[in-house]
C-alpha cells in the first residue's frame, strides 16, 4: 500500500502570508497527486489535480508542484476564506486507487 | 448542474446493516466511475471503495477495513449509487460521501454533501 504523509499537521498564519504544505508518498507516484480543501461540515473541494493542474474556478493563488514522492501545495497570499483543512490524495496505485494524506489544518 | 445527493444515514446498532444512497444528476451517471469516502468525527478522509462503469467492467474495489462487509452497487436506470454497510462496528461511525472519480487522473470531483452513519447501542 502507498502511504501518504503531510507536513505540518497544522499551521497558524495570517492573511497575506505565503503558505506551503508538503505531501510525501511512500513510493513514487509520478504526478498522480491531487489536493483538496475542506471547510468544517462541508464536503471536500478539489483544488489541484495531476500535481499541478488548477481545477476550474479555483483561484490562481493556489498552486501545486512536485513529482515522484514529494509534492507541495502553495497558497501565495492567504485569504480569509482559505482557512481550512487541506488533504493530498494519491491515485497511482491500482490495488488501492485512492489514499488520502492525514490533512493539514490552516488556522488563523 | 452536476449534483450528488446522499441519503439513508442514521443510527444503527453494532452488528446491524444499513444502505445509503447517492442520487446523481446533471451528468452521464452510467459512464461515471463512482467512489465512497468516509470521515469519522474529527478525523481525516478515508477511502471506502469504488465501482467502475459497466462499460469498464463494473468492477468494485474496497479498502481493507471494509472489504467483505460493505457492498457498492449502482442502478444506472435510476442514476443512483448504493453502499450497503453490513456487520457494522462503532468505528464505522462517519459521514459517508459519494464522489465521481476521474479514471484518467484519479481525482474525485464532484462530491455529495454526505450522510451521517452512527453505529451505537
Amino acid at each position: 500500500d502507498i502511504q501518504m504523509t503531510q507536513s505540518p499537521s497544522s499551521l497558524s498564519a495570517s492573511v497575506g502570508d505565503r503558505v506551503i504544505i508538503t505531501c510525501r508518498a511512500s513510493q513514487s507516484i509520478s504526478t498522480y497527486l491531487n489536493w483538496y480543501q475542506q471547510k468544517p461540515a462541508k464536503a471536500p473541494k478539489l483544488l489541484i489535480y495531476a500535481a499541478s493542474t488548477l481545477q476550474s474556478g479555483v483561484p490562481s493563488r493556489f498552486s501545486g508542484s512536485g513529482s515522484g514522492t514529494d509534492f507541495t501545495l502553495t497558497i501565495s497570499s492567504l485569504q480569509p476564506e482559505d482557512f481550512a483543512t487541506y488533504y493530498c490524495q494519491q491515485s497511482y496505485s491500482t490495488i488501492e486507487p485512492v489514499t488520502f494524506g492525514p490533512g493539514t489544518t490552516v488556522e488563523i | 448542474d452536476v449534483q450528488l445527493v446522499e441519503s439513508g444515514g442514521g443510527l444503527v446498532k453494532p452488528g446491524g446493516s444499513l444502505t445509503v444512497s447517492c442520487a446523481a444528476s446533471g451528468f452521464s451517471f452510467s459512464n461515471a466511475w463512482m467512489n465512497w469516502v468516509r470521515q469519522a468525527p474529527g478525523k481525516g478522509l478515508e477511502w471506502v471503495g469504488l465501482i467502475k462503469s459497466k462499460a469498464a467492467g463494473g468492477r468494485t474495489d474496497y479498502a481493507a477495513p471494509v472489504k467483505g462487509r460493505f457492498i457498492i452497487s449502482r442502478d444506472d436506470s435510476r442514476n443512483t449509487l448504493f453502499l450497503q454497510l453490513n456487520s457494522l462496528k462503532a468505528e464505522d461511525t462517519a459521514v459517508y460521501y459519494c464522489a465521481t472519480y476521474d479514471f484518467r487522473t484519479g481525482y474525485l470531483d464532484p462530491w455529495g454533501q454526505g450522510t451521517l452513519v452512527t453505529v451505537s447501542s
